[in-house]
């Protein structure tokens, strides 16, 4: 069974950093890109980043260009999201999803996480 | 890239078909099979539902289907049942990935 378990959500001050991770077992994790979706509460979705399967694509939202740094361990099966110069509009929760394709970035998000929520506030 | 426009909501009774509508540009729903649905349902992670415009990913049911025309796409989902009430959004992708606002389904 495919499983994707995000960890590193908190509370942040305006203009902090924060780094999210995410655990993948249940599939050979360098076969396939990764994901991270955010979800502002009562909000919808927004993609943030996505990775390909040798870090050799990566795509950003115009929305956290130069602040986000998506990247991937393969030896761990784990994939990140180094957040920095964080904003309250960044306050979300944080999914993590598999690309249902393979090792390159499409819109194709099959499973997802349980997310961890990102609190940026003062 | 802008996001895709979608109904905030639409309604139907069990046993009807209703259909949801996305709307984007030349440059991405019209231009690229790059179209995925997702079911979220309250408190729950979304789920996908359709990808690549029509196709449906294993263990989703075939009352639900996906088509384009033109730089619209469309979600159908016939003999409504109760647990289809859920959040519906449309996804495309070109350079990068974009959502439509979300459609709430209320089975009535």
């Amino acid at each position: 069974e495919v499983q994707l378990v995000e960890s590193g959500g908190g509370l942040v001050q305006p203009g902090r950093s924060l780094r999210l991770s995410c655990a993948a077992s249940g599939f050979t994790f360098d076969d396939y890109a990764m994901h991270w979706v955010r979800q502002a509460p009562g909000k919808g979705l927004e993609w943030v980043s996505g990775i390909s399967w040798n870090s050799g694509s990566i795509g950003y939202a115009d929305s956290v260009k130069g602040r986000f740094t998506i990247s991937r361990d393969n030896a761990k099966n784990s994939l990140y999201l180094q957040m920095n110069s964080l904003r309250a509009e960044d306050t979300a929760l944080y999914y993590c999803a598999k690309d249902m394709l393979g090792r390159g970035i499409t819109n194709w998000f099959d499973p997802w996480g349980q997310g961890t929520l990102v609190t940026v506030s003062s | 890239q802008s996001a895709l426009t979608q109904p905030a909501s639409v309604s139907g009774s069990p046993g009807q078909s209703i259909t949801i509508s996305c709307t984007g540009t030349s440059s991405d729903v019209g231009g690229y099979n790059y179209v995925s649905w997702y079911q979220q349902h309250p408190g729950k992670a979304p789920k996908l539902m359709i990808y690549e415009v029509s196709n449906r990913p294993s263990g989703v049911s075939n009352r639900f289907s996906g088509s384009k025309s033109g730089n619209t796409a469309s979600l159908t989902i016939s003999g409504l049942q109760a647990e289809d009430e859920a959040d519906y959004y449309c996804s495309s992708y070109t350079s990068s990935v974009v959502f439509g606002g979300g459609t709430k389904l209320t089975v009535l």
